[in-house]
């Protein structure tokens, strides 16, 4: 099962919203709905934002959504703070867990 | 209120043996997979692989010939050896629930959902 794949960087101004993607193929993203997506800031452990594709645990903020097409699940993250400066992955599951290689998102 | 708590060696000479142990707090150790991941300094989580209250495990292929991952349900403890390391093997070394059994849907719910604060595994000569 190969990695995902993530861009390594997006950026956007506070109050923006911004789309993270991942791609992975039919085999899992597009077959499975065991999509999630993780936050990480430096120096701390990572912390899980979206489970099955699109469900927010409690405590996570409405501002995080999470949505799929095709091989393609996607992290939306609307109103964006400075606080959400920090690294993102997504992971997915079939037989065996793989995350995506993580995307640095810079608020301007 | 689920808590991780992990600990182990944290420095190694090529060829050794690490070894990690997590413990779990707050949660019903047969509820859930528990799930060793590190992360290379600077760069992503690779998952190594996961294990069941019953013993039962899951690897990740690239890895599975040299780890090793057991459980102790007595403690509450689930542990992580990984043979022969190399530099290679540096990173921080989490542990994490990997799937959660949600009784009120009646499912098995896959995710990461609680970690552990992480330890910094340096392979030196």
């Amino acid at each position: 099962q190969s990695a995902l794949t993530q861009p390594a960087s997006v950026s956007g101004s506070p109050g923006q919203s911004i789309t993270i993607s991942c791609t992975g193929t039919s085999r899992d993203v597009g077959n499975y709905n065991y999509v999630s997506w993780y936050q990480q800031h430096p120096g701390k452990a990572p912390k899980l934002l979206i489970y099955e594709v699109t469900n927010r645990p409690s405590g996570v903020s409405n501002r995080f959504s999470g949505s799929k097409s095709g091989n393609t699940a996607s992290l939306t993250i609307s109103g964006l703070q400075a606080e959400d400066e920090a690294d993102y992955y997504c992971s997915s599951f079939t037989t065996n867990w793989v995350f995506g290689a993580g995307t640095k998102l810079t608020v301007l | 209120q689920v808590q991780l708590q992990q600990w182990g060696a944290g420095l190694l000479k090529p060829s050794e043996t690490l070894s990690l142990t997590c413990v779990v707090y707050g949660a019903s150790f047969s509820g859930y997979y528990w799930s060793w991941i590190r992360q290379p300094p600077g760069k992503g989580l690779e998952w190594i692989g996961e294990i069941n209250h019953s013993g039962a495990t899951n690897y990740n292929p690239s890895l599975k010939s040299r780890v090793t991952i057991s459980v102790d349900t007595s403690k509450n403890q689930f542990s992580l050896k990984l043979s022969s390391v190399t530099a290679a093997d540096t990173a921080v070394y989490y542990c994490a629930n990997s799937r959660g059994y949600d009784r009120i849907g009646s499912y098995w719910r896959y995710s990461f959902d609680y970690w552990g604060q992480g330890t910094l595994v340096t392979v030196s000569s």
